[in-house]
């Protein structure tokens, strides 16, 4: 039972324009949700987080926001970047309980 | 400088072998884990510690061992029970307790099995 789920695999965006990338998740427990960056052969990098007591959480160019009622969380790039591209984990968690990631979307931001 | 330092990044592994990954922290992090990525299957938990001396299975623990002796050190063995071992092994530490902790990763060892 795949608690989060990124249901796109790859996403595909012009340098300059907005990258959105999407997470749906099913426990209603879930209270903190992350946000990982990953190249090939490199372990992720903490990108940007969001408690469920908030709606929005911005960090330069990365914001993500969080829609308890439709159980789903989004990262907002604008501008994105052809450095940009890599895989995008999101990860949620339970209170005192452990992160269970989705399965990643890649993407990709053209010149 | 602080970090996840797993080593060796690549290892070939003959069939019916045991083989170790090492993992090193030095973020003076209570809890530690690994995991192992897929393609297309995101990243799944094999086994993670709260403490030293303590851990626990996660997901898909089949065909793996660990220790956690110190707690800079969480080491897995991939054995020969394993029967899939071919795969991305990632390491990862946080803070321990209440509250929202992050996950931070290692560079990540690659295993195949020859």
């Amino acid at each position: 039972d795949q608690q989060v789920k990124q249901n796109s695999p790859s996403l595909s965006v012009q340098e300059g324009r907005i990258s959105i990338l999407n997470c749906d998740y099913t426990n209603s427990m879930f209270d903190y949700f992350l946000w990982y960056k990953k190249y090939p052969a490199e372990g992720p990098t903490f990108l940007i987080s969001i408690s469920s007591i908030k709606d929005k959480n911005e960090d330069g160019r990365f914001t993500v926001f969080l829609n308890k009622s439709a159980k789903h969380l989004s990262l907002h790039i604008v501008p994105s970047q052809p450095g940009d591209s890599a895989v995008y984990f999101c990860a949620a968690r339970p209170p005192g309980g452990k992160l269970i990631f989705g399965q990643g979307t890649e993407l990709s931001v053209k010149p | 400088d602080g970090g996840i330092t797993q080593s060796p990044k690549y290892l070939f592994r003959k069939e019916g072998q045991n083989v170790t990954l090492s993992c090193e922290q030095n973020l003076n992090h209570d809890a530690m884990y690994w995991y192992r990525q897929d393609p297309g299957q995101g990243l799944r938990l094999i086994y993670y510690s709260q403490i030293v001396n303590d851990f626990q299975k996660g997901d898909i623990a089949e065909g793996y061992s660990v220790s956690r002796e110190k707690k800079e050190s969480f080491p897995l063995t991939v054995t020969s029970a394993q029967k899939n071992p071919t795969a991305f092994y990632l390491c990862a530490s946080s803070q321990s307790g209440p509250g929202r902790n992050t996950i931070y990763f290692g560079e990540g060892s690659w295993l195949t099995v020859v």
